[in-house]
């Protein structure tokens, strides 16, 4: 079956410092890719998604790249602020919506 | 569209009690999905529906928990009776039929069973 693989932190960085959070996924066909973020008592909010290879989603900052070939959609900020600190996961869906596979989440805590 | 709407936000109750939670989904979306979030389980799916059918209640936990959906804008989980380790937030979601579609959440349901 589909799964998604990411590290799951926590990830503890200081404000303007480089971030990856690394995905890959496991799919039987072509699914659609997210990252979603939750914030301190919220639910999930999209932060981006790429539907084909090599389209890569952008947000606030973050991007990711829809890579077929190494079956991953890596989460990157150049500059992190206070502010980002929360919960990200990465998901895919494929069947037209009805098959939603998140990660385990990863906490991210940014120093100021 | 207000999004995703849950009730009521926190719940305690005691064990043995009977639970309902409560979900209107966003007008014209195809799917809604019930998920649990634990510390130690993460983010558990528990059912689905498409089109006020339910699809898949394979995460369902035990016989306690049951859900249904009498209608497209309409959703409730059960849980009866409850047990303390019920205790988490629930959220539900709804998605258009569409493969390049998101999920959208509503903002959950904070669960204590004591």
């Amino acid at each position: 079956g589909n799964s998604v693989t990411q590290m799951e932190g926590p990830v503890t960085l200081s404000e303007e410092a480089f971030l990856t959070i690394n995905c890959t996924y496991t799919a039987t066909g072509y699914p659609s890719l997210f990252w979603y973020v939750q914030y301190p008592g919220e639910g999930l909010q999209l932060l981006l998604k790429a539907t084909k290879a090599d389209d890569k989603g952008s947000n606030k900052g973050f991007e990711a790249t829809y890579r077929k070939e190494t079956t991953s959609f890596h989460l990157e900020k150049g500059s992190v602020q206070v502010s980002d600190s929360a919960v990200y996961f990465c998901a895919l869906s494929e069947d037209y919506g009805q098959n939603f596979v998140f990660g385990p989440g990863t906490r991210l805590s940014v120093l100021p | 569209d207000a999004g995703v709407i849950q009730s009521p936000r926190h719940e305690v109750t005691e064990m043995g009690q009977e639970v309902t939670l409560r979900c209107k989904p966003i007008s014209g979306h195809d799917y809604l999905f019930w998920y649990r979030q634990t510390m130690m389980r993460g983010l558990e799916l528990l059912i689905y529906f498409n089109n006020n059918v339910p699809i898949d209640d394979s995460g369902m936990p035990e016989d306690r928990f049951s859900a249904k959906m009498p209608n497209a804008s309409f959703s409730t989980l059960k849980i009866q009776p409850s047990e303390p380790r019920d205790s988490a937030v629930y959220f539900c979601a709804s998605s258009p039929l569409s493969v390049f579609s998101e999920a959208f959440f509503g903002q959950g349901t904070r669960l204590t069973v004591v």
